[in-house]
């Protein structure tokens, strides 16, 4: 099993342009999630899935897209970034026993810079 | 917003300590609180989830409670080593359960 697995690993993007980042888990999980890594600020949701065609907002969703086509992707759009978006990004799945009760496994994590 | 909160937000020791980390979050409309480790230039990685009070969960040295009705889990370290420096997370799921709220972790340095 590859996990989670996220692409790409860094990216640096001028402000105004959109991009996808890209998320993909082979446990055949229900759940998934997008969170973004500030300094100081912890890790916070954007956006979460709990099973294809299902998504919906987490805490700070502003800026940014989502869609699942599949149990496997999970894929986060940035429309038009902005040098706020500078974090880095991470996508979780888990298994969906109970709500809230499925431990989350990580992917290693997008490092986007917006200029 | 839901806070969770972690404290201390950073800690070292010397290697052999004993250590422990608490995690505060709301009591009410209670799923889960999950614990993390997360080590510098990984992802984090789950300790533990616990969902009844009075849970208590442990792996190797490392060991948890959780007291849903006072809203607080505390995260125990035994005999800590250097392999155990790492940030430790605490999250609970809100709102539906799908939601996550991290708190901003406790920083673990382990003096050898």
């Amino acid at each position: 099993n590859a996990g989670v697995t996220q692409t790409p690993k860094f990216q640096v993007l001028k402000t105004g342009q959109s991009m996808t980042l890209q998320c993909a888990q082979d446990m055949n999980h229900e759940y998934m999630s997008w969170y973004r890594q500030d300094p100081g600020m912890g890790l916070r949701l954007i956006h979460y899935s709990v099973g294809a065609g299902i998504t919906d907002q987490g805490e700070v969703p502003n800026g940014y897209n989502v869609s699942r086509s599949t149990t496997e992707d999970f894929p986060l759009r940035l429309l038009s970034a902005a040098p706020s978006q500078t974090s880095v990004y991470f996508c979780a799945s888990s298994s969906r026993l109970v709500r809230g009760s499925g431990e989350q496994y990580f992917g290693p994590g997008t490092r986007l810079t917006v200029t | 917003i839901l806070n969770v909160e972690q404290s201390p937000q950073s800690l070292h020791v010397q290697e052999g300590d004993s250590t422990n980390f608490t995690c505060s979050f709301p009591s009410s409309n209670f799923y889960a609180l999950h614990w993390y480790r997360w080590e510098t230039a990984k992802s984090p990685e789950a300790l533990f989830v616990m969902t009844l009070n009075g849970d208590e969960k442990k792996k190797g040295r490392i060991s948890a409670t959780l007291n849903t009705k006072e809203g607080y889990s505390y995260l125990y370290i035994k005999g800590s080593q250097p392999e155990d420096s790492a940030t430790y997370l605490c999250a609970s799921p809100r709102d539906t359960g799908n939601q996550f709220y991290f708190g901003t972790g406790t920083s673990l340095t382990v003096i050898p």
